[in-house]
């Protein structure tokens, strides 16, 4: 298994429904950090939450983190058909480089 | 202020040419950052640089890939002899500095593809 392993791998919902996806670690981090990736684009940052911070919100995302299990969900509320996207958690466990996992596509119906 | 520059976008290369890939960080920005996507994937650590100097290339394969980022200029990274299995997205990210809260801006890639 790979550190930042997100689940689903595939969500398909309706406008106006939340979407909560969820990132498993195996390490200790100093941060996790969420992106959002539109099909053949670049990544977009989200959100970042530190190793000491229980929950982190902005605008329509809520993101928490539990490092006793190490893991971490991202919350959309009031999804729009705009948030269709994959997104990837990446962690920073120090040294600087980034570990994403696999992703979560996202799909959000009209 | 522009954001992480990426040129090309695209990128076609027969097998055993050699395919440079630019980056241009954000401005104030001094660290660099090189990952690779293959498709359906998460992305993958390659290099991380700093101005003229190579702070973590673990990532990196250890034949035909190289990476600089000079004092003037952008980062390049560059493929030697590519083959068919270099077909991937590479995004660049910059930081303006490295450690805690380290958050990264992501370029907007450039695909490779080798025929």
């Amino acid at each position: 298994s790979q550190q930042g392993e997100e689940d689903p791998q595939a969500l398909s919902i309706q406008e106006g429904e939340n979407a909560t996806m969820n990132c498993s670690y195996k390490t200790s981090i100093n941060n996790l950090q969420w992106y959002r990736q539109n099909s053949g684009r670049g990544l977009v940052h989200l959100i970042l939450i530190r190793s000491n911070e229980r929950e982190k919100h902005s605008g329509r995302l809520r993101v928490t983190l539990d490092t006793s299990k190490k893991s971490s969900s991202l919350l959309i509320t009031a999804s729009r058909a705009a948030d269709t996207a994959s997104y990837f958690c990446a962690t920073d466990a120090g040294g600087s480089r980034l570990t994403f996992g696999e992703g979560t596509q996202l799909t959000v119906n009209p | 202020n522009a954001g992480v520059m990426q040129n090309p976008r695209h990128l076609v290369r027969r097998r055993g040419q050699e395919a440079r890939l630019r980056c241009s960080p954000m401005k104030g920005h001094s660290h660099v950052y090189w990952y690779r996507q293959l498709p359906e994937e998460g992305l993958k650590f390659m290099v991380y640089l700093q101005k003229e100097n190579i702070i973590d290339e673990s990532g990196m394969p250890k034949e035909r890939f190289s990476a600089e980022f000079p004092k003037e200029g952008p980062s390049i990274l560059r493929i030697q002899q590519v083959v068919r299995g270099d077909s991937a997205a590479y995004f660049c990210a910059s930081s303006p500095l490295a450690g805690a809260d380290n958050e990264q801006f992501f370029g907007p890639g450039t695909r490779l593809t080798v025929l």
